[in-house]
């Protein structure tokens, strides 16, 4: 296993609503990316986060936020949800935010908006 | 047009087969690059990173071409536990972004 754990696994929302996903990092990583995943493609950069920090983000709307905490857990918030926003958003921390390291997934958090 | 582009598949091929996938990026600033490997409805997992060198690992073998901005992993003699989705990543580090392509996808058959 990774050492990166989500929560929660599964969850259904209703448009409109708001939801925060949670994300324990691997021991001594410092660097957290989250990544939405629509069924049949790859995984989308949505933002990283380092040293508490956004570092890099992708084309996703404000709606779309999150936070880094001091012992490198991280959260991602979806405000206004909308049905497109139904995926799976996973989460993966790595040791540097530089150079070539490894991206560690966690198991991710599937999200349902009817 | 997407930054990272793969053939989808799916490729289906006997056990023993040797298989090659094809990945194209279109940002040149593109420092990283790696093939992960996901299993049916789980999370990706790093299968190798890519050097401009070439590099093996087993029966995995994969190359860069910076100036065609190509990828590529072959596979020689295909297990059944090979039957996977194969995903392209591309990193530009100073941007803090991994790029992934929507993966192509392997069934390796008895």
């Amino acid at each position: 296993e990774t050492g990166v754990t989500q929560s929660p696994t599964h969850l259904i929302k209703t448009r409109g609503q708001q939801v925060t996903l949670r994300c324990s990092s691997q021991s001594g990583h410092n660097t957290v990316s989250w990544y939405q995943q629509a069924l049949g493609q790859g995984p989308q950069f949505i933002f990283q986060y380092y040293r508490e920090e956004e570092n890099g983000r992708g084309n996703f709307p404000p709606r779309f936020s999150g936070l880094q905490f001091p012992n490198y857990s991280s959260e991602l918030n979806v405000n206004a949800l909308e049905l497109d926003d139904s995926a799976l958003y996973l989460c993966a921390s790595s040791l540097r935010l530089a150079g070539t390291g490894e991206l560690f997934f966690g198991e991710g958090s599937r999200l349902t908006v009817l | 047009r997407k930054e990272v582009e793969q053939d989808p598949g799916p490729f289906n091929v006997p056990e023993g087969a040797t298989v090659a996938f094809n990945c194209t990026y279109s940002n040149s600033a593109s420092q990283s690059f790696f093939w992960y490997r996901q299993d049916c409805r789980k999370e990706p997992k790093l299968l190798m990173s890519v050097y401009s060198s070439g590099n093996e690992d087993g029966r995995f073998t994969a190359q860069l071409n910076r100036a065609s901005q190509y990828i590529s992993l072959l596979i020689r003699d295909s297990k059944l536990s090979d039957s996977a989705t194969y995903l392209c990543v591309v990193r530009n580090t100073n941007a803090g972004k991994s790029t992934f392509g929507d993966g192509t996808t392997l069934t390796v058959k008895p």
